[in-house]
């Protein structure tokens, strides 16, 4: 069964500590590896999509990582507008209608 | 530009009670799709359409149904609402089976 696992569940740093997310995943196939970011009260915001095993994506503070089993997304020097919750998603090659697998998302709090 | 947007913002139904959760995007997107969001359980595909006239189920169809009966427009109707349709409904579209979808803000709709 595929599968997307999504941890810590929660995370909180102090302002300028960095540190990682983890998406781990176990499917028949990976089309395309997603990264989003969600608000509270707000739809889930697009920063990245990785394709394949060494790719790595940049913006801003945020930088993402694929390998054949996981994919990270670091958090460099956070600040506190980097709050919400991170959630990772999956579209894999069996399926020929390109639906997204998500997982459950990480919540992270950066206080001053 | 509008993007993705959903209405309402907010719903209060009784178990029993019918309604149509109402999205509208004007990308000229073909692939749009319904997922719900409930706490530690991430987002769940309902349905999903890839141009008008075509729709198909995703992981949890039972209670909802969809039509697409013009590129811009996926309403998805709640038939007789259960307390256990409970949750934030999300809409999203995107231009093709391999890009990244775009999320409206949510509908949050209580069922007593």
């Amino acid at each position: 069964e595929d599968q997307v696992t999504q941890s810590p569940e929660a995370l909180r740093l102090q302002e300028g500590e960095s540190s990682s997310l983890n998406c781990s995943y176990t499917v028949s196939g990976l089309r395309g590896l997603f990264w989003y970011r969600q608000d509270p009260g707000k739809g889930p915001e697009f920063l990245f999509t990785l394709y394949s095993a060494g790719e790595e994506k940049e913006k801003e503070r945020l930088k993402a990582t694929l390998t054949k089993k996981e994919s990270f997304l670091h958090i460099t020097a956070p600040k506190p507008e980097d709050s919400a919750t991170y959630l990772c998603a999956v579209r894999l090659t069996t399926d020929s209608w390109g639906k997204l697998q998500f997982g459950a998302g990480t919540q992270v709090v950066v206080t001053p | 530009n509008a993007g993705v947007t959903q209405t309402p913002k907010f719903q209060v139904l009784k178990t029993g009670q019918s309604m149509t959760l109402q999205c509208a995007q004007d990308m000229n997107h073909e692939y749009m799709s319904w997922y719900r969001q409930d706490p530690g359980m991430g987002l769940r595909l309902i349905h999903y359409s890839v141009g008008a006239g075509i729709t198909d189920q995703g992981e949890v169809p039972n209670g909802y149904n969809v039509s697409r009966s013009t590129t811009e427009d996926f309403p998805l109707r709640l038939l007789s609402a259960a307390p256990s349709q409970t949750s934030v409904y999300f809409c999203a579209s995107s231009s093709d089976l391999n890009s990244p979808l775009h999320f409206g803000n949510g509908t949050r709709l209580t069922v007593t």
